[in-house]
């Protein structure tokens, strides 16, 4: 119940392409979903976040959906760029316990 | 401020030899989280503590593991003995109280074990 499923594994995407990245959970009692971006040597950092009172959310390339009947949620970048190659992570909390719950994360490469 | 600090970046140690990892987390942050990431298994929580207080360890996978927050600016981790399959890069994280407030990741320590 505290996990959080993530697909692809990896992902290979032409520049200007979109990248779609899904996750799913089952514990209906979170209450937080954000995506966290990692780079190479670094560690990872918030990219984007919704709470499952909205089902979509868009900064700039990067839009969340969320389906709260389903339980899934998924990150789309538009416009893909080379600079976007990374490891996306999605992951899940409650407001109670502070703690998140990731997904296994998805490699991205955006070919230039 | 600036941000997450761990030290040290890289540690190669010899199997059975105790490891010690640190971290300062942002300076006013109640919570503190202690991650662990493979490529198998991605990044697990091993432990976090709110106001230095252990509230959850329940990833810390064996008793080797043991975390301690003395204060609020700063976090050990120490593995004794360490193994091989320590092997991972141990991120510190710290969040702000007050709701779904952001986690901040340090850069991390690549553990090695031989």
């Amino acid at each position: 119940q505290q996990q959080v499923k993530q697909s692809p594994q990896s992902l290979i995407v032409q520049k200007g392409g979109i990248s779609i990245i899904n996750c799913a959970y089952e514990n209906t009692a979170f209450d937080y979903f954000p995506w966290y971006q990692q780079f190479p040597g670094k560690g990872p950092a918030l990219l984007i976040a919704i709470r499952p009172d909205v089902s979509e959310k868009k900064e700039g390339r990067f839009t969340i959906s969320f389906n709260k009947s389903a339980k899934q949620f998924s990150l789309h970048i538009m416009d893909s760029q080379p600079g976007d190659s990374a490891t996306y992570f999605c992951a899940a909390s409650t407001g109670g316990t502070y703690k998140y719950i990731f997904g296994t994360g998805t490699r991205l490469k955006v070919l230039a | 401020d600036a941000g997450v600090i761990q030290s040290p970046r890289h540690e190669v140690t010899e199997m059975g030899q105790e490891v010690t990892l640190r971290c300062k987390p942002i300076s006013g942050h109640d919570y503190l989280f202690w991650y662990r990431q493979t490529m198998m298994r991605g990044l697990e929580l091993l432990i976090y503590f709110n106001n230095n207080v252990p509230i959850d360890d329940s990833g810390m996978p064996e008793d080797r593991f043991s975390a301690k927050m003395p204060n609020a600016s700063f976090s050990t981790l120490k593995i004794q003995p360490s193994e091989p399959r320590d092997s991972a890069v141990y991120f510190c994280a710290s969040r702000a109280a007050g709701g779904n407030t952001e986690a901040f990741f340090g850069q991390g320590t690549r553990l090695t074990v031989v």
